[in-house]
């Protein structure tokens, strides 16, 4: 079966860095993806990777290693604001989208 | 108005009741997606829209009927639903359905409690 698999929580400081990571078995492979959620709010686009490589957006990075199956979202200089889940998505070959449980970040002051 | 919005936001209906949720997208989108997201699991795909046509049910119980009237609205009309149906709605609409770089992009979602 298709799995993604990514951390339930983690709690990080105010200003600090923070790298989730997400792990994949998909039947094939057609890119990653990257979302944010805030509680009670719509997911939005944070990143796509279909290369291997780091994407780098502001304080956003995306990384993907396809031979690992492994991606990380690293938030840089966090902020309260960042506190959210964040979820990790695969195209696979079908260009579905399978999807992680989301990796609920607490930042603390 | 912009994106992709969804009414209600908030809805309690009892196991006998009927009632539709309305998602419409202000983006010029020619796919459109209903999920389920319950508690700490994974967004679970319903149904897939390409240009007003199903191409995709994911095994949803029939309790759950679609519609698409055009590619800008999308409804999910419930029916004599379970308590286990609870969970928040959420309505995507992406450029096409199959397209290599697709993002999908959601609306806020109807949070959904059957009694």
């Amino acid at each position: 079966g298709q799995n993604i698999d990514q951390p339930t929580e983690m709690t990080a400081t105010e200003g600090a860095i923070v790298q989730i990571n997400c792990t994949y078995q998909t039947s094939g492979f057609n890119g990653l993806f990257w979302y944010q959620q805030h509680a009670g709010e719509a997911p939005t686009f944070l990143s796509y990777n279909v290369l291997d490589g780091l994407e780098e957006k502001g304080r956003f990075s995306s990384f993907l290693s396809r031979s690992k199956g492994y991606s990380y979202l690293l938030l840089k200089e966090l902020q309260m604001k960042d506190s959210a889940s964040y979820l990790c998505a695969v195209r696979d070959s079908n260009y579905q989208l399978i999807w992680g449980a989301g990796t609920k970040l607490i930042i603390k002051p | 108005e912009t994106g992709v919005t969804q009414t209600p936001r908030h809805l309690v209906m009892g196991m006998t009741n009927k009632k539709s949720l309305k998602c419409e997208q202000h983006l010029g989108h020619n796919a459109m997606y209903w999920y389920k997201q319950s508690a700490k699991k994974p967004l679970e795909l319903m149904f897939v829209y390409s240009l007003e046509e199903r191409v995709e049910n994911n095994s949803v119980p029939s309790r759950f009927s679609p519609e698409c009237p055009n590619s800008s609205h999308l409804f999910l009309h419930l029916h004599t639903l379970q308590p286990e149906d609870s969970a928040l709605y959420l309505c995507a609409s992406s450029p096409t359905s199959g397209g290599a770089v697709d993002t999908q992009y959601f609306g806020p979602g109807t949070r959904l409690t059957v009694l």
